[in-house]
């Protein structure tokens, strides 16, 4: 299995609090990327990374935001949890010319 | 935007069927993935091709990528309840040469009835 953990892999928190997910891998991979699932949406790009310091905006990027300030390490931060962002989040490395590998997955609950 | 259509969205087949599950978009790919995905887990890896009219196999799985690249199919062979699960077609696209902007499609998921 590709070397790559979340943290935490569940959470509640209250509407207005600030969130951060945190990915890890081993696999000194160049790319990280966060997506998030919801029923009926399939796994959404929010945010993806080309590198330490390097990251751009997926599909649905507004209330997140990313940092990559060391090659292992991808956090998630949602700046003001709202009930929409309930969801399942995972985490995916990839290296050049491979496909993805994916995390177990977080599930956050904004109540 | 590059969007990526998966058909059916839904398929219930008896065990020893075959069946065909496609990718389509209307955006070129560098190269494309499928992943299986199982209740509670991420999705898994299956196959990436990345040549126009390129076929691999897997064991009872055959994976074709079109000839333009824009599309893609999943055909099971004699299938298994083991089989069961979510089908995720994915595009890299290299929108810079940099980095590679990974995206899903919706899924199809199968049922496989013993």
């Amino acid at each position: 299995d590709a070397g790559i953990t979340q943290s935490p892999r569940h959470k509640v928190t209250e509407t207005g609090t600030p969130v951060t997910l945190r990915c890890h891998q081993t696999e000194n991979h160049r790319y990280m990327y966060w997506y998030r699932q919801d029923p009926g949406h399939g796994l959404r790009l929010i945010h993806y990374s080309y590198g330490v310091k390097d990251t751009d905006k997926g599909e649905v990027s507004d209330g997140y935001s990313v940092s990559r300030s060391k090659t292992e390490d991808f956090l998630l931060t949602l700046e003001s949890a709202t009930s929409s962002q309930t969801s399942v989040y995972f985490c995916a490395i990839k290296g050049i010319g491979t496909g993805a590998f994916f995390g177990q997955g977080t599930r956050l609950t904004v109540v | 935007t590059q969007l990526l259509e998966q058909s059916p969205q839904f398929l219930s087949i008896q065990e020893g069927e075959n069946l065909t599950v496609y990718c389509n978009s209307s955006s070129v790919f560098s190269s494309l993935q499928w992943y299986r995905q199982e209740p509670g887990e991420g999705p898994v890896l299956l196959v990436t091709v990345v040549t126009g009219g390129e076929v691999k196999k897997l064991k009872r799985l055959t994976f074709q990528f079109g000839d333009a690249r824009k599309d893609s199919s999943l055909h099971i062979t004699a299938a298994q309840p083991g089989d069961t699960g979510l089908y995720l077609c994915a595009g890299g696209a290299s929108e810079k040469t940099s980095y590679d902007k990974v995206i899903f499609g919706p899924g199809t998921s199968l049922s496989v009835i013993p």
